[in-house]
């Protein structure tokens, strides 16, 4: 079993649409959970940064971390025809020093349709 | 915001030869750096973790006497694809801590090489 999970997609929407993106984790460790985005041929670029489980909104976007069932979410509601990119998943276990490393997940395509 | 350079962001060689990519964090300084390969479709691979100051740490699997890496200052790291080939044809991802302790990487842009 990989340690981070995500349905690569493709998921394509409608303009408007609420738009749900997901992972889940095997590795209890996991503390530190991230969303990036990444556009096509560019490096992904950070969404969400949550530390415990719960939500955090920020604009458009909702993460939503749930420890105990190893799962974690990316809302966008209104989505717009820009927010069509990759969406990563990422986490990691530790808070920073030389063993800092994060996890990907293989990433979600989205498309939002005008 | 912390910006990270990425240079080149393609590059096209021949079987044999030796490419260099370098990253930059232009506005923080950045003790360690990550690089990272990308094959199309798959996710982002921790290659190896680089140490301003130190050799790099490199996973399990990746060759370092073929992907050379060198963190000669708190704000240039720099990757060397040594006698490329096609199989090495990736997307190379450089990403940087910030000093102050961030629990965030930045990402570059990214560096697409094609080995012929």
């Amino acid at each position: 079993q990989k340690e981070v999970e995500q349905d690569p997609g493709p998921l394509s929407v409608p303009e408007g649409a609420i738009v749900s993106l997901n992972c889940t984790y095997s590795n209890s460790a996991f503390q530190y959970f991230m969303w990036y985005r990444q556009y096509s041929r560019k490096g992904p670029e950070l969404l969400m940064y949550t530390y415990s489980s719960g939500n955090k909104e920020d604009g458009r976007f909702t993460a939503q971390v749930d420890k105990s069932s190893k799962y974690i979410s990316l809302f966008i509601r209104d989505s717009q025809p820009s927010d069509s990119a990759t969406y990563l998943c990422a986490t990691t276990a530790n808070s920073g020093g030389s063993n800092y490393k994060l996890t990907f997940g293989k990433g979600t395509l989205l498309t939002v349709n005008p | 915001g912390a910006v990270v350079s990425q240079h080149p962001s393609r590059v096209i060689c021949k079987s044999g030869t030796s490419v260099k990519i370098e990253c930059r964090s232009l506005d923080f300084q950045a003790t360690t750096m990550f690089w990272y390969r990308q094959f199309p479709k798959q996710s982002l691979m921790l290659m190896a973790t680089s140490n301003e100051g130190s050799k790099a740490t490199y996973e399990q699997g990746v060759e370092k006497d073929k992907f050379l890496i060198n963190h000669a200052s708190l704000t240039l790291s720099t990757l060397t694809v040594t006698s490329a080939h096609p199989e090495d044809s990736s997307f190379y991802i450089c990403s940087a801590r910030q000093s102050s302790g961030a629990n965030v990487l930045t990402f570059g842009a990214g560096s697409r090489l094609t080995v012929l």
